[in-house]
């Protein structure tokens, strides 16, 4: 099945040490997201690659940062968590923009120490 | 920028009954509206969603109307099943997508 897959599916980190999460996908989508859902809110837009387009939301701190390799990749690092940083890391993708259907993955919960 | 207000945040109703959550946005130029599922410890998943050009879409015990004058736009789910519980959101769209906080709907059995 074409899917949305995210490595790892729970990642723990300390304070201030480097994380990157990945996200990759099988159905050829133009474009791929990443948001921050915490607990019990809404998921929140960090960036979005349309096709290699980077787009970084105005409020997206400067910690977050984001690759596209190719493709089916798309991976997010955050140079030094900090506390406020912990929460589910949602990856999606669309055929293409916004106006599309958007497939999330799982899910990536990130826990920092 | 979009700013979407959902209600209500929690919903309880008893199977069979049917349950509504509204959605207003703020934004005239949003023209895509799509509702998201999320169960426990997944993503979110598309049920159903709605263009501007459309007032009302269904699907099976699903429904979504939108009043594009009023700025608001409603999900409608008619006998309900215990699996239906999640949390939902509605989202609006144009040159980004912003979700409303979400409904906690819980079925009774």
């Amino acid at each position: 099945d074409a899917m949305v897959i995210q490595n790892p599916r729970y990642q723990v980190t300390q304070f201030g040490k480097p994380v990157t999460l990945s996200c990759s996908q099988t159905l050829n989508h133009n474009v791929m997201y990443w948001y921050q859902q915490k607990s019990s809110q809404a998921p929140k837009l960090l960036f979005h690659y349309y096709d290699k387009d980077f787009n970084n939301e105005a409020d997206t701190p400067d910690n977050f940062q984001s690759r596209r390799p190719n493709t089916s990749f798309c991976f997010l690092d955050i140079r030094s968590p900090g506390l406020g940083d912990a929460a589910m890391y949602l990856c999606a993708t669309s055929r293409a923009g916004f106006t599309n259907e958007q497939f999330f993955g799982p899910g990536t919960r990130l826990t920092v120490l | 920028g979009e700013n979407v207000e959902q209600h209500p945040s929690t919903l309880s109703v008893q199977e069979g009954d049917s349950a509504v959550i509204k959605c207003t946005y703020s934004d005239s130029a949003s023209n895509y509206f799509p509702w998201y599922k999320q169960e426990l410890g997944k993503g979110p998943q598309l049920i159903i969603d709605i263009r501007s050009n459309v007032g009302e879409k269904k699907d099976q015990r699903i429904a979504v109307t939108l009043n594009k004058t009023a700025k608001h736009f409603s999900l409608h789910i008619t006998e309900t099943q215990p699996e239906d519980s999640a949390v939902y959101f509605c989202a609006a769209t144009f040159n980004d997508m912003r979700f409303g906080a979400g409904t906690r709907l819980t079925v009774k059995p």
